[in-house]
């Protein structure tokens, strides 16, 4: 039972552009949104969160919005760079135990 | 290196032999939680722990799987007599606290049961 959907397995962005990946939940207990970033061979680095109380967070190039109503979020890179090409997870928490992962989006950024 | 730490970064077991995977977690943090990756899929809790205690095994699988926390030294991840589905990529993360949703991450483990 997949809690957490990424439903586009990859993304290209001309470098410069905005980047716009999409996520939905199905749980609505959850509270505590994250973004990772994960290289090939690397564990994922966590890129940014948001909490359920909020819709939009903002930190330089990253944005993360949440539509509560539509179980929706999303994360905007922009401007995009080609550093920015790695796979993207998306990931739920309802209490910090443990987090729900989507299956991810791989980014390729075009230089 | 301040980072979430893991070894083997690739391990390599026959059918039936024991996987040992071994996490450190960053400094002052105390909170370690195990994932599991397949091919083509998202990460899946298996289970989180604290010094000494198993706080949630609900991802574990029931049976030849077992984790560990000790007082002392790295978490351990024990899987026993492997098989072709265990192959994996197995990642460790680690919080400073309870209540802390932010988990960093490890570089994982490959293990390929052959």
């Amino acid at each position: 039972d997949q809690q957490v959907k990424q439903n586009s397995p990859s993304l290209s962005v001309q470098e410069g552009r905005i980047s716009i990946l999409n996520c939905d939940y199905t749980n609505s207990m959850f509270d505590y949104f994250l973004w990772y970033k994960k290289y090939p061979a690397e564990g994922p680095t966590f890129l940014i969160s948001i909490s359920s109380i909020k819709d939009k967070n903002e930190d330089g190039r990253f944005t993360v919005f949440l539509n509560k109503s539509a179980k929706h979020l999303s994360l905007h890179i922009v401007p995009s760079q080609p550093g920015d090409s790695a796979v993207y997870f998306c990931a739920a928490s309802g209490g910090a135990n443990n987090l729900f992962f989507g299956t991810g989006t791989r980014l390729t950024v075009i230089p | 290196n301040a980072g979430v730490m893991q070894n083997p970064r690739h391990l390599v077991r026959r059918r039936g032999q024991e996987a040992r995977l071994r996490c450190s977690p960053m400094k002052g943090h105390s909170h370690v939680y195990w994932y599991r990756q397949l091919p083509e899929e998202g990460l899946k809790f298996m289970v989180y722990l604290q010094k000494e205690n198993i706080i949630d095994e609900s991802g574990m699988p029931k049976e030849r799987f077992s984790a560990e926390f000790p007082k002392e030294g790295p978490s351990i991840l024990r899987i026993q007599q492997v098989v072709r589905g265990d192959s994996a990529a197995y990642f460790c993360a680690s919080s400073p606290r309870q209540g802390t949703y932010e988990q960093y991450f490890g570089p994982g483990t490959r293990l390929t049961v052959t």
